[in-house]
């Protein structure tokens, strides 16, 4: 059972701009980093945004992060259809003492 | 570029057991904690467990605690993951994942291996 709440699915047309949230509690994103993955259709999940809005090398800046209190934003500017993918948050957990996952959102070009 | 190669996955009857690796390589893998995550068929993604990069420090998912156990070869450059009483909602593939730390706690994963898939049924 996924601990960090997330919206099953999210769509938008090329160019527009698609936000995923990411809800969670005190014991987590409260207190401690959020990070993003990315994962395209069959392949294994892919380091997006980590430390609430640093991107790695590699990534366009047109994904951003963002935290406040026990939420976390992902944004998507500029969509386009390589974008399609499920999209992850993810935080330690202070009180389980380990990482916890967001239930994922299916992110459609239309 | 880093590698992170997992195998061990098969078909295995309730009850059972099977052991997991993760032959790693172009890191100092003594330096990193290591990982494994899940994923059931459809499913979203779950956290199995993690260890530090000595080894000495291991966590886990209360999903698994007491029936899987995380572990690492340091010498060889290899992650395992020894799964027993293994259920039916066991069955998913499994990826190991390296920490950007070596504590193992509150990183991220910035390299993920390819996964194995893991069938739990009679």
């Amino acid at each position: 059972q996924s601990v960090l709440t997330q919206p099953p699915s999210a769509s938008g047309t090329p160019g527009q701009r698609v936000t995923i949230s990411c809800s969670g509690s005190s014991s987590n994103i409260g207190r401690n980093t959020v990070n993003w993955y990315q994962q395209l259709p069959g392949t294994a999940p892919k380091l997006l945004i980590y430390s609430n809005n640093q991107r790695p090398s590699g990534v366009p800046d047109r994904f951003s992060g963002s935290k406040s209190g026990t939420s976390a934003s992902l944004a998507i500017s500029g969509l386009q259809s390589e974008d399609e993918a499920d999209y992850y948050c993810a935080a330690w957990d202070d009180t389980l003492n380990g990482h916890v996952f967001g239930t994922g959102t299916k992110v459609t070009v239309l | 570029e880093v590698q992170l190669l997992d195998s061990g996955g098969g078909l295995v009857q309730p009850g059972g057991s099977l052991r997991l690796s993760c032959a790693a390589s172009r890191f100092t893998f003594s330096s990193y904690a290591m990982n494994w995550v899940r994923q059931a068929p459809g499913k979203g993604l779950e956290w199995v467990s993690a260890i530090s990069g000595g080894g000495g420090s291991t966590y886990y998912a209360d999903s698994v605690k007491g029936r899987f156990t995380i572990s690492r070869d340091n010498s060889k450059n290899m992650l395992y993951l020894q799964m027993s009483s293994l259920r039916v909602e066991d069955t998913a593939i499994y990826y190991c994942a390296k920490d950007v730390g070596v504590l193992g706690v509150a990183g991220h994963f910035d390299y993920w291996g390819q996964g194995t898939l893991v069938t739990v049924s009679s």
